[in-house]
């Protein structure tokens, strides 16, 4: 089992550049989440999936877009990136056993610089 | 006011001693979530609890549902302990979690 699998691990964008990142999972898991992680900030989460086909947004999803087409795939995609989101980008997945949910996997994350 | 508050921000420790990080909630919850971010990046579900206490090795996790407050400890630490330890609580029934800004932990030999 890989787990988790994010790329790419680094990039860097000029502003207006667009970019996908790809998040990977083969468990089988019904949820899978992006968030982003700043200095100083908790991790906050931009889009999340509850299934093959669905997306939500989170709390910071301006300037983001998600696609679950596959049920192990979870795409994040940048259309024009601005240094704002220049950040570290974590990829999650768990199942959801009733009200407690299972644990977070999460992938290694993707540095990501906007100059 | 975050809804997930973690103290201390940072602590401090030298090998050997026992650690406590603290969660604080304020929030109706249905779970508790305690997570390692490694120095290198990577992070790693420790503990997922709704009650009581878990123990997983030199780990211990524990909640109390009625005073919203979660403790992890640390038995006999080391410095491959250092790290950042977070607290995450889900609300109800929901699919988000809510992350706390995490303790950063060193534990000097």
């Amino acid at each position: 089992n890989a787990g988790v699998t994010q790329t790419p691990k680094f990039r860097v964008l000029k502003t207006g550049q667009s970019m996908t990142l790809l998040c990977a999972q083969d468990m089988n898991h019904e949820y899978m989440y992006w968030y982003r992680q700043d200095p100083g900030m908790g991790l906050r989460l931009i889009h999340y999936s509850v299934g093959e086909g669905t997306t939500a947004k989170g709390e910071v999803p301006d300037g983001y877009n998600v696609s679950r087409l596959k049920k192990q795939n979870f795409l994040l995609g940048l259309e024009s990136a601005a240094p704002s989101q220049t950040s570290v980008y974590f990829c999650a997945s768990t199942y959801n056993p009733g009200r407690a949910l299972g644990p977070l996997h999460f992938g290694n994350g993707t540095r990501l610089t906007v100059t | 006011k975050n809804e997930v508050e973690q103290s201390p921000q940072n602590l401090t420790a030298q090998e050997g001693e026992f650690i406590t990080i603290n969660c604080s909630y304020s929030v109706g919850i249905s779970a508790l979530h305690w997570l390692q971010q490694h120095p290198g990046g990577g992070i790693v579900s420790l503990f997922m609890l709704s009650s009581g206490k878990k123990k997983h090795g030199r780990l211990i996790a524990t909640i109390n549902i009625q005073e919203k407050h979660s403790s992890l400890h640390i038995t006999a630490s080391h410095p491959r302990d250092s790290a950042v330890y977070i607290c995450a609580v889900r609300q109800g029934g929901s699919e988000k979690l809510v992350f706390g800004k995490g303790t950063k932990l060193t534990v000097n030999p």
